[in-house]
Formats: structure tokens, sequence, C-alpha cells
């Protein structure tokens, strides 16, 4: 199956800080989904982007699908960053499944 | 809009008693529905899925079940629990039909089998 690789696995910033996620995967896709898991586990939706790259306020992202990559930027970060966040991608093959990489854990120190 | 519901909200079960829990969308119709399984650490796995009532898919074979009585309501089951049934639960919706369309995940059940 494809395989999803999130790097780095762990991060620690200040307060203000930019930060840049990356999620590698190993076969073609036509869904890429990145999610923020928040302490109480919720996964809400940052982005839906299988290629292109769109911005929401302080975060951005940016697939290459035909490299096989994403990555996921955050400026000015804030303490309310903090938590998990996860790539996840649905292959071309007809699979419902979303496969998720092993997240990236970010904290945000004042 | 929509939102989709999951109770209960935390869950603590002997091992060999049953399990049901409920996930109900609101605000779409015929969604596809989707049981993950989020265990110690950090990866998600698909459990199960339907593309419409009565029908089901199982991604990994274990001794859960999951079933679709109406078109939002999605519930997941098992006869006797497992210690490794123990986990974070999430129930996801997507828009019916499509594949690979973006999917939105329940506020999930913390189930601890003791």
């Amino acid at each position: 199956g494809i395989q999803v690789e999130q790097s780095p696995p762990d991060l620690i910033l200040q307060e203000g800080a930019n930060s840049t996620l990356r999620c590698n995967f190993s076969d073609s896709v036509n869904n890429l989904q990145w999610f923020h898991q928040n302490p109480w586990g919720q996964l809400i939706n940052l982005f839906y982007i299988p290629s292109g790259t769109k911005q929401n306020g302080r975060l951005s992202a940016t697939t290459v699908a035909t490299e096989r990559y994403s990555l996921l930027y955050i400026s000015s970060s804030q303490t309310t960053d903090s938590g998990v966040y996860f790539c996840a991608v649905v292959t071309r093959a007809g699979s419902y499944q979303l496969t998720f990489g092993k997240g990236t854990k970010l904290s945000v120190i004042p | 809009s929509q939102t989709i519901h999951q109770w209960p909200a935390t869950l603590v079960q002997p091992v060999g008693s049953p399990l049901s829990l409920e996930c109900t969308v609101e605000g779409t119709s015929n969604p596809n529905l989707y049981w993950y399984r989020q265990a110690a650490g950090r990866g998600l796995q698909l459990l199960f899925y339907s593309v419409g009532i009565g029908q089901i898919s199982s991604e990994v074979p274990q001794n859960l079940s999951a079933s679709r009585p109406q078109d939002r309501q999605f519930i997941l089951s098992s006869k006797k629990l497992l210690l490794s049934d123990s986990g974070f639960y999430l129930c996801a919706w997507s828009v019916r039909g499509l594949v690979g369309y973006e999917q939105y995940f329940g506020p999930g059940t913390r189930l601890t089998v003791t």
C-alpha cells in the first residue's frame, strides 16, 4: 500500500516563529488532506489539497503531486497551534481509505 | 452546515463485555461514512466504510463489526471486547459516491478496555 512519511516527528517553536512541515507519499494520489489534532483529540480540517497551493490566514499548503510531496507552512506561530499535524492521502486506485502519516507533534512555547 | 456527532465521548469497559458506539451526521444526505481507530501513538487506521444503508466494507479483520441502519447513522459494535480494542475511535463522513473527496471527522470516543 501507499506509504506516507511526515517530518519532522517533533518540533518545538518559540511563539512567533515560522515552520514548515513535510509530507512525502509513495504513489499518485487523488486526495491529500492536512489535519490538526487538538489536545482533546478533535481532528480539524486544515486543507484539502491534492495539488497546488492554498492559504488560510497564517497557514498555507503546497502539494507537488508529480514529485509526491506536500508542505504545510505555519507563520507567526501561536501557542494555540500546538498539537499534532497529520497528512493523509487517498490513492488513485479507487480506495476510500485515507492513509495517515504518523504526524508531526508541534509544541509552541511562549 | 453539516455536523457529526459521536457518543459516548469516553467509555471504560471490562474485557469480554459488548460494545456499541454511535455516530450520526446532520445536514447532508447519502453520505459516505467511515470508522477509524487511533491506537496509542499517532496514526489513524480505517476500520470500516459505508456507501449506503446496509452496505459495509471492512478494511481490517478483527472482532469489531459495523452497521448502518439509517442513512446518517453508523454504529460500531463488538460482542466481546479485547484489551487491544482500547483506543480513540473516530467517525467521519464525505460526499457520497465520490472517491477521494474531503473527509470530515467527529469528536471521537475514547475507549479503555480493562
